[in-house]
C-alpha cells in the first residue's frame, strides 16, 4: 500500500542554523501534502501545506519543497530556534482529509 | 476558545476491560478522526467519520469501535479484542473537503 516516510529519524542542529527535514512518499496520485509539528506529549500542529501542482510554498521561517519526479518532500526551517525542537511529520492527504503519516523526524536544536 | 478536547489525558485500565476515550470539538467541523501513535512511529488511522451517524474503518480498526451521534462528539471504545491497546490516542477534526486536520492533545492509555 501507499506509505509516506522520512529519510532520517533524528536531526540535530545548532541554534540559528537552517534545518532541512526530508520525506519520501510512494503514492504518485497524492494531491496534497502537509507538514505537522508535534511537541512532546501533545497533538500534532499544522505547519504548512502544499498541493501537488506546486513546487514550493513559503510561510513564516518555513518553506516546503515538492519534487514530484522523485516523490520527495522537504521542510526547511530558517534560523532554527530552541522552540523548534519537536517531531516533524509529513502527511499525504486526500481530499476527504484522510491522512497517511510518515514515522517522523525528531529535531533537536542545540543552544 | 474553539478546539478539540480529549479526555482524560491519562487512562489506566486492566487487561480485558473495555474503555471509552472522549473527543469533543466546537469547531463545527464535519469530519472527525481517531489515530493511534506508538513510540517512535507515525500516526495510524483507526476510524473516521465525515458526517453524523456515519463512519468508516481506517487502517487498524480491529478491536476498536466508534459512534457519531452528534456532530461535536466522536468517542472511541477500545475493546478487549484489541491485542495491544497501550498507546497514545489522538483525535482530530477537519472541515469537509479540506485536508488540514486539527488535533486534540491526546489520551495516553496504559493497559496493565
Amino acid at each position: 500500500g501507499e506509505s509516506v516516510g522520512l529519510h532520517l529519524p533524528t536531526l540535530s542542529v545548532q541554534e540559528g542554523d537552517n534545518s532541512i527535514i526530508n520525506c519520501a512518499y510512494s503514492n504518485s496520485a497524492s494531491d496534497y501534502f502537509i507538514w505537522y509539528k508535534q511537541e512532546s506529549g501533545k497533538g500534532p500542529q499544522f505547519i504548512i501545506d502544499i498541493r501537488s501542482n506546486m513546487d514550493k510554498r513559503q510561510g513564516q521561517r518555513v518553506t516546503v519543497l515538492l519534487n514530484k519526479t522523485v516523490k520527495h518532500l522537504s521542510l526547511q526551517i530558517a534560523a532554527t530556534q530552541p522552540g523548534d525542537s519537536a517531531v516533524y511529520f509529513c502527511a499525504e492527504t486526500d481530499n476527504a482529509g484522510k491522512s497517511t503519516f510518515g514515522d517522523g523526524t525528531t529535531l533537536t536544536v542545540k543552544p | 476558545d474553539g478546539g478539540i478536547t480529549q479526555s482524560p489525558k491519562y487512562l489506566f485500565r486492566k487487561e480485558g476491560q473495555n474503555v471509552t476515550l472522549s473527543c469533543e470539538q466546537n469547531l463545527n467541523h464535519d469530519a472527525m478522526y481517531w489515530y493511534r501513535q506508538d513510540p517512535g512511529q507515525g500516526l495510524r488511522l483507526i476510524y473516521y467519520s465525515q458526517i453524523v451517524n456515519d463512519f468508516q474503518k481506517g487502517d487498524i480498526a480491529e478491536g476498536y469501535s466508534v459512534s457519531r451521534e452528534k456532530k461535536e462528539s466522536f468517542p472511541l471504545t477500545v475493546t478487549s479484542a484489541q491485542k495491544n491497546p497501550t498507546a497514545f490516542y489522538l483525535c482530530a477534526s477537519s472541515i469537509e473537503g479540506q485536508s488540514v486536520a486539527f488535533f486534540g492533545q491526546g489520551t495516553r492509555l496504559t493497559v496493565v
